[in-house]
């Protein structure tokens, strides 16, 4: 069964700073893998999502890297904002038979807070 | 992306009773999903919705205590069954759009609380 798991739990960094989430994943045969953001009391918004093909993805600041082999996958946020404070979450797709037609097993996430 | 509209999105609930949540897409999707989000954890997949066929329920999730219904492509149902305040959670719908790079949507929500 896969399982995913986020390091850290909590961040707390003041403004301005470049920072790494991480992300590991027990079964690489996955299809596709995708960074979400929670804000307290809302729902998720999608933000990068990376094919199991391809090494990473790229969207204004933020920049996620996937390894396949090794199971792992990073966020960069660069220029940290206190707006980018939320919990982020990161979750992957098994697919069936390579379809991807699974849903998505998350992490429990890394709550994320830019000091003013 | 896709426009999920989830209701309701808060409620209170008696103990023994049961909700049903609404979920409705702005576009027709391939697959719809349902899941569980318990205070201070994260996700949990509940079950596929499929449409025109019974849901396809995860491991430690069953038809009685969730029934789904997906009557067409931009819309599904969750229903909480005989609920108990452990049932209190967020229960969110997310969407797979048809084509496209496999990106999952969610919905804001529906907060249910238990008493």
């Amino acid at each position: 069964k896969q399982e995913v798991t986020q390091i850290p739990a909590a961040l707390s960094v003041p403004e301005g700073e470049n920072l790494v989430l991480n992300c590991s994943f027990t079964d690489s045969a996955i299809y596709n893998l995708q960074w979400f953001r929670q804000d307290p009391g809302k729902g998720l918004t999608s933000l990068l999502l990376i094919q199991s093909s391809q090494r990473e993805q790229t969207s204004g600041r933020l920049n996620a890297s996937l390894d396949k082999s090794s199971g792992r996958s990073t966020l960069y946020i660069a220029a940290s904002q206190p707006g980018d404070s939320a919990t982020y979450l990161c979750a992957v797709t098994q697919g069936v038979s390579g379809g991807g037609a699974d849903g998505l097993t998350f992490g429990k996430g890394t709550h994320l807070i830019i000091q003013p | 992306s896709a426009v999920i509209s989830q209701k309701p999105s808060r409620d209170i609930c008696q103990r023994g009773t049961s909700l049903t949540i609404q979920c409705q897409v702005d576009s027709q999707v391939t697959m719809m999903f349902w899941y569980r989000q318990q205070p201070g954890q994260s996700l949990t997949l509940i079950a596929t919705a499929n449409q025109g066929s019974e849901a396809t329920y995860e491991s430690g999730f069953v038809i009685d205590k969730f029934p789904i219904s997906r009557p067409n492509l931009t819309f599904s149902t969750l229903t909480v069954s005989n609920m108990s305040p452990e049932d209190s959670s967020i229960y969110l719908c997310s969407v797979r759009r048809t084509g496209g790079r496999g990106t999952i949507y969610f919905g804001e929500g529906s907060w249910l609380t238990v008493v």
